[in-house]
């Protein structure tokens, strides 16, 4: 167990709809990073939040979007849902911004659209 | 930009056998390194990691040394178990950027 948890763990949904992946970092982490695992892309970097603010942007496409709270949980929204959208989504959570931080991953949510 | 290259699976090994899962990565300047490993259904889980050249990352007998003049970071196992077969990712972050990138996986079978 890593300490981080996500929710939910599976969630379908239909296209053309709106969804909220929700992370929960470690004890103590200061950041929060999301990433999205497809069998044609592989595992691909959406992005990084440092202690409530944005901190790099990775490959997310402009109907996602993702905040982290003052309590440092984050959630990611995917709107406008497409088949292609399908995918695990997996948050990790650092204790720093340091490229030397070990990254502790959450067990994921498998989006499904339909 | 930045990437990792991994050797494509699967691989398949027989219990005890040596195992070695080859990474070489593209990226200025000195990225720290990483292999995670994906067990059937989980998450990714931290094997090891190094962060700079020449340091060596060992966990449950599992070793990579970071090499950079060849730019690898080669996976080694003396002796594999059946509870060893899943998904190995060797990854990296670039100095400056946190971002995990990662190679396409590695899936390793091991028959008794």
């Amino acid at each position: 167990d890593s300490g981080v948890t996500q929710t939910p763990k599976h969630l379908i949904t239909a296209t053309g709809q709106r969804v909220t992946l929700r992370c929960s970092p470690r004890s103590g982490d200061l950041s929060v990073y999301w990433y999205q695992q497809s069998l044609d892309q592989g595992l691909q970097f959406l992005i990084q939040y440092y202690n409530g603010e944005e901190r790099a942007k990775g490959n997310i496409l402009e109907r996602f979007s993702a905040q982290q709270f003052p309590d440092l949980h984050s959630e990611l929204n995917l709107s406008s849902l497409e088949l292609g959208d399908s995918a695990l989504y997996f948050c990790a959570s650092s204790p720093f911004d340091r490229n030397t931080d070990t990254q502790y991953f959450g067990p994921g949510t498998r989006l499904t659209v339909l | 930009g930045d990437s990792v290259t991994q050797m494509e699976g699967p691989v398949t090994l027989s219990e005890e056998a040596f195992l070695t899962i080859n990474c070489t990565y593209t990226a200025t300047g000195y990225p720290s390194l990483f292999w995670y490993v994906q067990y059937p259904g989980e998450g990714l889980q931290l094997l090891l990691k190094a962060t700079k050249a020449d340091d060596k990352g060992s966990n449950k007998g599992f070793e990579a040394t970071y090499r950079k003049e060849t730019t690898s970071f080669h996976l080694e196992k003396g002796s594999v178990q059946v509870s060893d077969s899943a998904v190995y990712f060797c990854a990296l972050t670039p100095l400056g950027y946190n971002k995990l990138i990662f190679g396409a996986g590695t899936r390793l079978a091991v028959h008794p």
